[in-house]
């Protein structure tokens, strides 16, 4: 199984700052990783896949990076809205693990 | 508008049983992978299971292999997953998901929850 890793567990940011969120594979994934944005008592959204292609719905300040073992989601300029917890998701070998998350929280 | 409505959570004692469905709708349910992925309270995701679009492929998570089965039914567009011998560990809340490897829609989940 593959461990996906996330760093911090706990990220403070003020509004209006740039957050960057980061995931490590225990082996590579090549670009078959997914970030999901996730509020209080809601399913998870899906903001990444491929690594790097936002998907439907997520503006511009969501970006992706990063293959292999190392990806990153960094937010350019954080709103009230975009508080909520990230989880990264590889998806090239059975079982599909997440990380354990990353929770956005207002500094 | 795509639709995941899930249903049949609940309480239940350990060594029981338990059916969760979910109902698709706004999209070709037979064209797509589904699956299941669970979030016991207060912590991160597992993916527990996910079949192919004929029902042809299924796989599992080791730690529901042999108790759990997924199954679909095409023509009432409908997902399930039958549980059996539940254990404390089986308590979170089960999302519907659809497609293959990531997942671009969720439903709203049900809570089960396996206590004596």
């Amino acid at each position: 199984e593959i461990v996906m890793t996330q760093s911090p567990a706990t990220l403070s940011v003020s509004p209006g700052e740039r957050a960057t969120l980061s995931c490590r594979a225990s082996q590579s994934v090549s670009s078959n990783l997914a970030w999901y944005q996730q509020k209080p008592g809601q399913a998870p959204r899906l903001l990444i896949y491929g690594a790097s292609t936002r998907a439907t719905g997520f503006p511009a300040r969501f970006s992706g990076s990063g293959s292999g073992t190392e990806f990153t989601l960094t937010i350019s300029s954080l709103q009230s809205e975009d508080f909520a917890v990230y989880y990264c998701q590889q998806y090239i070998t059975w079982p599909w693990t997440f990380g354990q998350g990353t929770k956005v929280e207002i500094k | 508008e795509v639709q995941l409505v899930e249903s049949g959570g609940g309480l239940v004692q350990p060594g029981g049983s338990l059916r969760v469905s979910c109902a698709a709708s706004g999209f070709t349910f037979s064209s797509n992978w589904m699956s299941w992925v669970r979030q016991a309270p207060g912590k991160g995701l597992e993916w527990v299971a996910t079949i192919k679009q004929d029902g042809s492929e299924k796989y599992y998570v080791d730690s529901v292999k042999g108790r759990f089965t997924i199954s679909r039914d095409n023509a009432k567009n409908s997902l399930s997953l039958q549980m059996n011998s539940l254990r404390a560990e089986d308590t979170a809340v089960y999302y519907c998901a659809r497609g293959w490897g990531r997942s671009d829609y969720w439903g709203q989940g049900t809570l089960v929850t396996v206590s004596s």
